[in-house]
């Protein structure tokens, strides 16, 4: 059974930094795209960042180029969120997605960990 | 970047009726890379539909997409009382992708 597990959110200031981590079990993690998406309590869907099955190719929203830094550890089947300089806008529900390449799509996900920023 | 419009915002239906759900693209969408998601509270979203119109795996035949350069339609034939929940619109065109901002279908 696919599992995906998002751990590391928290209360951060504003101007402050936090690490995600997503553990990934039931299917071969290194084969695989993963996604981070974002979703604002009570609110929609936003992605955030992609990085392909062998951590070469990253790519990110507008809204968080520069600041975050999307990584992976196959050895660990762990996929990673590096964010920084976070402000209220960032508040939000963070979920990991898989990437099926066949159909070019986001097919499991996780239940995804909540991130907030305030002072 | 492409932005997507849903309509409406919210449907109210009851058990059994059709429900059709829109889905507007602000500049066409690459190859028909359109993907409907299902997400009920509590749950993380479930994919419906990808390539505008093909089901993915389990998805009962009551749920159809079509549509095709700006325009997209999510169709459900008839409301099982487990569709009441919220569905959104993906585009994945290239290395991004965005979502609409959903439609909630509530029980009447």
């Amino acid at each position: 059974e696919v599992q995906l597990v998002e751990s590391g959110g928290g209360l951060v200031q504003p101007g402050g930094s936090l690490s995600l981590s997503c553990a990934a079990s039931g299917f071969s993690f290194s084969s695989y795209d993963m996604s981070w998406v974002r979703q604002a309590p009570g609110k929609g869907l936003e992605w955030v960042s992609t990085i392909s099955a062998s951590g070469r190719s990253t790519f990110y929203a507008d809204s968080v180029k520069g600041r975050f830094t999307i990584s992976r550890d196959n050895s660990k089947n762990t996929l990673y969120l590096q964010m920084g300089s976070l402000g209220a806008e960032d508040t939000a529900f963070y979920l990991c997605s898989r990437k099926d390449t066949t159909i070019d799509n986001l097919d499991y996900w996780g239940l995804g960990t909540l991130v907030t920023v305030s002072s | 970047e492409i932005v997507l419009t849903q309509s409406p915002g919210t449907l109210s239906l009851s058990p059994g009726e059709g429900a059709t759900l829109s889905c507007r693209a602000s500049q066409s969408v690459t190859s028909n890379h359109l993907a409907w998601y299902q997400q009920k509270p509590g749950q993380a979203p479930r994919l419906l539909i990808y390539g505008a119109s093909s089901r993915a795996t389990g998805i009962p035949d009551r749920f159809s997409g079509s549509g095709s350069g700006t325009e997209y339609t999510l169709t459900i034939s008839r409301l099982e009382p487990e569709d009441f929940a919220v569905y959104y619109c993906q585009q994945y065109g290239g290395s991004s992708r965005t979502f609409g901002q959903g439609t909630k279908v509530e029980v009447k």
